[in-house]
């Protein structure tokens, strides 16, 4: 099965831009996805396909892909940012599964 | 507008078989495209992927869970039912179901996420 690697943590100053990153084989064939989880909610979709954001998310999220990497990047990071972010994707067996990322914990100084 | 809610027991026993349902509302899971996932979260931990029940009652598991997890649907009810047997303490976590959307983008690549989730019910294996 695949694995999705991602930094444990990155931290970024208000306002400032953060990129996270989402590693695997996987990404050379699907799309990532990105959630963003606050401490003590459920995950919420953030960035879908190749940069797709959901009905109320703000523009300041973005996606990209590069061969078997895919970024998620806050461009002028807010207080409300700060939280944990997950990418996934389906996985490279050829048969529809699914694998989340090690997640990725971000810290808006 | 799409809601999901997990339910079952907060506590298990070692070996015992937990069962989660997962009621929803919004949509129907006889609508082409659509499916229904359960993803778990230890504490302090990552998520993992558990299971996934398509329209068309297609369904996949973790391979690493593959064994022990039944995943199934009951569309006139609008839940989706997850077993999973012999329980062990490490599989402790917190439980979420999620409405899993598939479609395609416009240079035909396929699009499958996770865009509704619940709240998610914390489950404690112990003796």
């Amino acid at each position: 099965s695949s694995e999705l690697t991602q930094d444990p943590a990155v931290s970024v100053a208000l306002g400032q831009t953060v990129r996270i990153t989402c590693q695997g084989d996987s990404l050379r064939t699907y799309y990532a996805n990105w959630y963003q989880q606050r401490p003590g909610q459920s995950p919420v979709l953030v960035i879908y396909g190749k940069n797709n954001r959901p009905s109320g998310i703000p523009d300041r999220f973005s996606g990209s892909s590069s061969g078997n990497r895919a970024s998620l990047t806050i461009t002028g990071a807010q207080a409300e940012d700060e939280a944990d972010y997950h990418c996934s994707s389906r996985d490279s067996s050829g048969n529809y599964l699914e694998v989340f990322g090690t997640g990725t914990k971000v810290t808006v100084l | 507008q799409i809601t999901l809610k997990e339910s079952g027991p907060t506590l298990v026993k070692p070996t015992q078989t937990l069962t989660l349902t997962c009621i929803f509302s919004g949509f129907s899971l006889s609508t082409s495209g659509v499916g229904v996932g359960w993803i778990r979260q230890p504490p302090g931990k990552a998520l993992e992927w558990l299971a996934l029940i398509y329209w068309d009652d297609d369904k996949r598991y973790s391979p690493s869970l593959e064994s022990r997890l039944t995943i199934t649907k009951d569309t006139s009810k609008n839940q989706v039912v997850l077993t999973m047997t012999n329980m062990d303490p490490v599989d402790t976590a917190t439980y979420y179901c999620a409405h899993r959307r598939n479609s395609f983008d416009s240079s035909g690549y396929s699009l499958n996420y996770f865009d509704y989730w619940g709240q998610g019910t914390l489950v404690t294996v112990s003796s």
